[in-house]
């Protein structure tokens, strides 16, 4: 069954404190991986679509990269605006219009 | 501007009301979903819709009916609602990736929250 989990479930940093978070999928053929951040009130907000293993994205200090069985989303040096829930959705290639989200990471960058 | 917007924003009703959540997009996509976000965060899909027709229809009670009027527009029914349905609902549209490529990721509605009393 296609599925998708997230670690940790949530995160706290010092501000300037860089760290990971991961996404780990099984799927039937992946079509695309996407990450969301998504605020307290608010829908989540698209960042990030990977689609084949190997391949990077970056946004200001974001950065994504992509395997065969999980995806890793690298915060540099994070500032207290990036706190937020990060949420992984996975896409497979025989139904492009389901997405399967994992169950996100709280991030809380202190400063 | 909106890209995806929906309403209500809350929702707060008795068990055995029927309610409604009106989504709309004006980003010419061509596929419209329905999800339910737990306390916990998770989305869990309930409904897509693609040019008005229903393609995916997760295990969902049928006291919930989607309706789709055109593309632009998906609306949710709710019939006899109860506790368990208190939740943040979400609508979200993407592009058909047979027509724009590879890239259809979604774009979500700020979201309403229904709350069962």
């Amino acid at each position: 069954e296609d599925q998708v989990t997230q670690s940790p479930e949530a995160l706290r940093l010092q501000e300037g404190e860089s760290s990971s978070l991961n996404c780990s999928y099984t799927v039937s053929g992946l079509r695309g991986l996407f990450w969301y951040r998504q605020d307290p009130g608010k829908g989540p907000e698209f960042l990030f679509t990977l689609y084949s293993a190997g391949e990077e994205k970056e946004k200001e200090r974001l950065k994504a990269t992509l395997t065969k069985k999980e995806s890793f989303l690298h915060i540099t040096a994070p500032k207290p605006e990036d706190s937020a829930t990060y949420l992984c959705a996975v896409q497979a290639v025989d139904n492009f219009n389901k997405f399967y989200f994992g169950s996100g990471t709280k991030l809380n960058v202190k400063p | 501007d909106t890209a995806v917007s929906q309403t209500p924003k809350y929702l707060v009703t008795q068990m055995g009301n029927d309610k409604s959540i009106k989504c709309e997009q004006n980003l010419g996509h061509d596929t419209m979903y329905w999800y339910k976000q737990d306390s916990k965060k998770f989305l869990k899909i309930m409904f897509s819709y693609n040019n008005k027709e229903l393609i995916i229809n997760e295990t969902v009670p049928n006291r919930f009916s989607p309706k789709s009027p055109d593309k632009a527009h998906l609306n949710l029914h709710i019939n006899s609602l109860e506790l368990g349905d208190s939740a943040v609902y979400f609508c979200a549209s993407s592009q058909d990736p047979g027509t724009s490529g590879l890239h259809n990721e979604q774009f979500f509605g700020p979201g309403t929250r229904l709350t069962v009393l």
